[in-house]
């Protein structure tokens, strides 16, 4: 099983520019998370796919942040305009729901996006 | 707001001694997950505990989930330099999964 990928893995951008982060859950998996992790505010949970349908986005940011799950095997993150306090590690993480689960179950974590906005 | 709260948030410990991270939420939790992620790595799950009371171990892991089913802890005996890294406590409650800020370890050979 290849896991989450994650891509890039890297990502060096000026401010004002725009930014796409994109994720490949692993096989079978019907939820996926995107997650933003700092060393001041930790691992902050972003948005919450189930079935391809956004559940939770309260955790977005701004209006500068946008996620899409065209379908169970690849999802978006989009930044537009980026700024510097956007740099970040951005993680996608995948699990497997049941019917009428509650979101709980093992997250699987992807390698990240390491993003550096100057 | 659902918060799951851990300390210590650094741990410096000589190799052999003994560690542990504790998670306590401000509400009554279905589950408590544990992942650690490495220096430059990603969260990988370790464990989950879903029963009050419940203790789990792993060679020299020990979980433990309370009674109330509000806090957990972590600890390893005997650490060894493969165990630095960040420990995580992941609380679930009404549908969502809950991060602690982690515990990082760090092990002084």
């Amino acid at each position: 099983d290849a896991g989450v990928i994650q891509s890039p893995r890297h990502e060096v951008t000026e401010m004002g520019q725009e930014v796409t982060l994109r994720c490949k859950p692993i096989s079978g998996h019907n939820s996926l998370f995107w997650y933003r992790q700092t060393m001041m505010r930790g691992l902050e949970l972003l948005i919450y796919f189930n079935n391809n349908v956004p559940i939770d986005d309260s955790g977005m940011p701004e209006d500068r942040f946008s996620a899409k799950m065209p379908n169970a095997s690849f999802s978006t993150l989009k930044i537009q305009p980026s700024e510097p306090r956007d740099s970040a590690v951005y993680f996608c993480a995948s699990s497997l729901e049941l019917t009428g689960g509650t979101g709980e179950k093992t997250q699987y974590f992807g390698p990240g996006t390491r993003l550096l906005v100057l | 707001g659902q918060q799951v709260m851990q300390i210590p948030q650094y741990q410096h410990v000589q190799e052999g001694e003994d560690f542990t991270t504790y998670c306590n939420s401000s509400t009554t939790l279905s589950n408590i997950q544990w992942y650690k992620q490495r220096p430059g790595g990603h969260p990988v799950f370790l464990i989950q505990l879903v029963k009050s009371g419940e203790v789990k171990k792993q060679k020299r892991l020990t979980f433990q989930f309370g009674e109330a089913k509000k806090n957990s802890s972590l600890h390893i005996t005997a650490t060894q330099t493969t165990d630095v890294g960040t420990y995580f406590c992941a609380g679930g409650s009404q549908g969502n999964l809950i991060f602690g800020k982690g515990t990082k370890l760090s092990v002084k050979p």
